[in-house]
This record gives structure tokens, C-alpha cells and sequence, in this order.
């Protein structure tokens, strides 16, 4: 089983629409989860960081759910400008500083 | 301007031939990262450091070599035994865990294929 697991998309959504990602992880001592996008081989940047109150950034909102080690990310209104690739990130709290990405989910979103 | 440096953008290695991967930060972060990334695929993990002249194999660390002699740098070896080195090859650091800011910080990468 990979640590990071997530939907192997790719998702192709109309403008406007609403569409969410799923992210699991094997390492239940994980400290710290995080959801970043990557544009065509550009370096990932960090869209949020995922608390387990849940939190919020304009059109994203993250979940976390430790009990069922399970990450959520939840796109509305969905712009063709969201178009990219969303990677699900953990890091572990043994071994240090390791910091794990599932292999990420393809959006399409189109006019 | 603070940041993470890769070098070279693109680069070439020929069969048998060991090439290294330039990382340098300004960031004064203790943690660093290297992950390889193939067409379509996620990020992997072939090593990490926590802290100079320390550093721990990844998922994928075989055919791969690091050194940590300096905190600000974090070079690649990748050695003839990797026998399928052509990726996208991607430096990180990031602060302690538990500070404010705790993200990964990324160099824009180096492309390397094999001629």
C-alpha cells in the first residue's frame, strides 16, 4: 500500500462547477497535511495547509479526518485557471522531517 | 532575495557517466529534500536531510548518491547504476516542524536525460 494514496483522476469539470479530492495516507503518526498544485513542469506550490478543524481560503476548503486517515479538498466554482495538477502532501513525525506526495489528481476544468 | 537555486535547468548524461544535481538555499532552512518526478506521475522521494552531515534514504534512493557537508547545500549525485535517470528532478527545503510557515520551498527544478 503507498503512504500517500490519492483518486487517479484525471477530471475534466465545466466552469463553474464544484469537484473535490480525496487523499488517504497509511502512517497514522503523520503530523502535518497539506494540498499543493502544480502547473506543467513547474515546481509544486503549496495552495493550503490542512488543519483538523477544517479550514477555508475563498473558493478551497480542506478537511481532515485523523480517525479515517483521510484528506479532502473541495474546489467551488471552479475557474479554467484551476486547471492543474493536485498533489496531497503528509509528513511524518518519525524519521524526522520525511514529507510525502500522493501522486496527485489531473483537473480539467472548460469553458 | 531568499529562495532555492537548482542547476542546471537542463541536463545531459551519457551512458555510464555519474552527473550531479546542484541545490543551494539562503533560506537558513535545516531540512532538505530531493524527489524525482516522471512524466504524469506524482512526486518521489529519494533522499532527505534533517540537518548537516546527516541525511536518510527516501523511497527511491537506489542509483542515487548525497552529501550534506553545508547547510545551505544539498547536491545530486546520479550515479550509472540509476538506469533510468531521464526526470524531472526537484530540490526542496523546509523549516522546523511546528513553525508558522511550514512549507516546502521548491528550486524550479532540473531536467535530466540520457543521450
Amino acid at each position: 500500500r503507498k503512504e500517500v494514496e490519492q483518486d487517479p483522476g484525471p477530471f475534466n469539470v465545466p466552469e463553474g462547477a464544484t469537484v473535490a479530492f480525496n487523499c488517504t495516507y497509511s502512517n497514522s503518526a503523520s503530523q502535518s497535511f497539506f494540498w499543493y498544485r502544480q502547473d506543467c513542469r513547474k515546481e509544486p506550490k503549496l495552495l493550503m495547509s490542512v488543519y483538523s478543524s477544517g479550514n477555508e481560503d475563498g473558493r478551497f476548503t480542506a478537511q481532515l479526518n485523523r480517525a479515517s486517515q483521510y484528506i479532502s479538498l473541495l474546489i467551488r466554482d471552479s475557474k479554467l485557471s484551476d486547471s492543474a495538477t493536485y498533489l496531497c502532501v503528509v509528513r511524518g513525525n518519525t524519521g524526522g522531517f520525511k514529507t510525502i506526495f500522493g501522486a496527485g489528481t489531473r483537473l480539467f476544468v472548460k469553458a | 532575495d531568499g529562495g532555492i537555486t537548482q542547476s542546471p535547468k537542463y541536463l545531459f548524461r551519457k551512458e555510464g557517466q555519474n552527473v550531479t544535481l546542484s541545490c543551494e538555499q539562503n533560506l537558513n532552512h535545516d531540512a532538505m529534500y530531493w524527489y524525482r518526478q516522471d512524466p504524469g506521475q506524482g512526486l518521489r522521494l529519494i533522499y532527505y536531510s534533517q540537518i548537516v552531515n546527516d541525511f536518510q534514504k527516501g523511497d527511491i534512493a537506489e542509483g542515487y548518491s548525497v552529501s550534506r557537508e553545508k547547510k545551505e547545500s544539498f547536491p545530486l549525485t546520479v550515479t550509472s547504476a540509476q538506469k533510468n535517470p531521464t526526470a524531472f528532478y526537484l530540490c526542496a527545503s523546509s523549516p522546523p516542524r511546528g513553525t508558522t510557515n511550514e512549507k516546502l520551498f521548491f528550486g524550479s527544478g532540473t531536467q535530466l536525460s540520457v543521450l
